[in-house]
């Protein structure tokens, strides 16, 4: 079964400070993996997206790993901003047929002055 | 820049009642998607439309229809609102393809009493 699971749930930082978020997938075959930021009552936005060849990508403060042998991805944001309070969303693509994602629950970071 | 609206931001409705939900892309995508999206879980897609009229069940279509009458329009109906239908709609776009990026209207928050 296609699956895609975040940790952690929740997460509360100081304004500063850096945060690594997780994401392991079962998504079979692989097309590509994206980070989704979502902010409280608006619809999800693309951070950055990783096909299977790539390692890691920057997207300004955030940067995603990709691990496709372990099929992990992180993403770790640098030096938060009081405007990174948010959900952040994992998302796999599948391969083949129409454009197919699986969702994880995302991780909802909090981050206080 | 993308854009994907949405008819309405809240929606409260009556069970039984039937509730037509709308949303308009402004960049000749041509697939259109519904979700819903309930707090601790991933995003479920109800309804895809690869074309103008056609149209494909996702992962929970039970209790939604969907129309596509033009291009840039993709209207979900819920044909006897029920309250277990209370949830975070969101619709989205893509080009045609493979693993391209969708993008996301700011949802409609519907609460069926």
């Amino acid at each position: 079964k296609n699956q895609v699971e975040q940790s952690p749930q929740s997460l509360i930082i100081l304004e500063g400070k850096n945060c690594t978020l997780q994401c392991n997938y079962t998504v079979s075959p692989f097309s590509n993996l994206r980070w989704y930021k979502q902010d409280t009552g608006r619809g999800p936005v693309s951070l950055t997206i990783m096909t299977f060849s790539e390692n890691t990508k920057s997207n300004g403060r955030y940067t995603a790993t990709l691990d496709a042998d372990t099929k992990q991805s992180s993403l770790h944001i640098t030096a938060s901003q009081l405007s990174d309070s948010a959900s952040y969303i994992c998302v796999v693509s599948v391969k083949g047929g129409y454009n197919k994602l699986i969702f994880g629950a995302g991780t909802r970071l909090a981050v206080h002055p | 820049d993308v854009k994907v609206t949405q008819s309405s931001r809240y929606l409260v409705k009556r069970t039984g009642e039937k509730v037509f939900l709308e949303c308009v892309q402004d960049m000749d995508h041509e697939n259109m998607f519904w979700y819903r999206q309930d707090p601790g879980l991933g995003l479920r897609l109800i309804y895809f439309s690869y074309d103008v009229k056609m149209k494909e069940k996702g992962d929970i279509p039970e209790g939604y229809s969907v129309s596509r009458e033009k291009k840039e329009r993709f209207s979900l109906i819920l044909e006897s609102a029920s309250t277990n239908q209370t949830s975070m709609y969101l619709c989205a776009s893509s080009f045609g393809g493979r693993g391209r990026e969708q993008y996301f209207g700011p949802g409609t928050r519907l609460t069926v009493t």
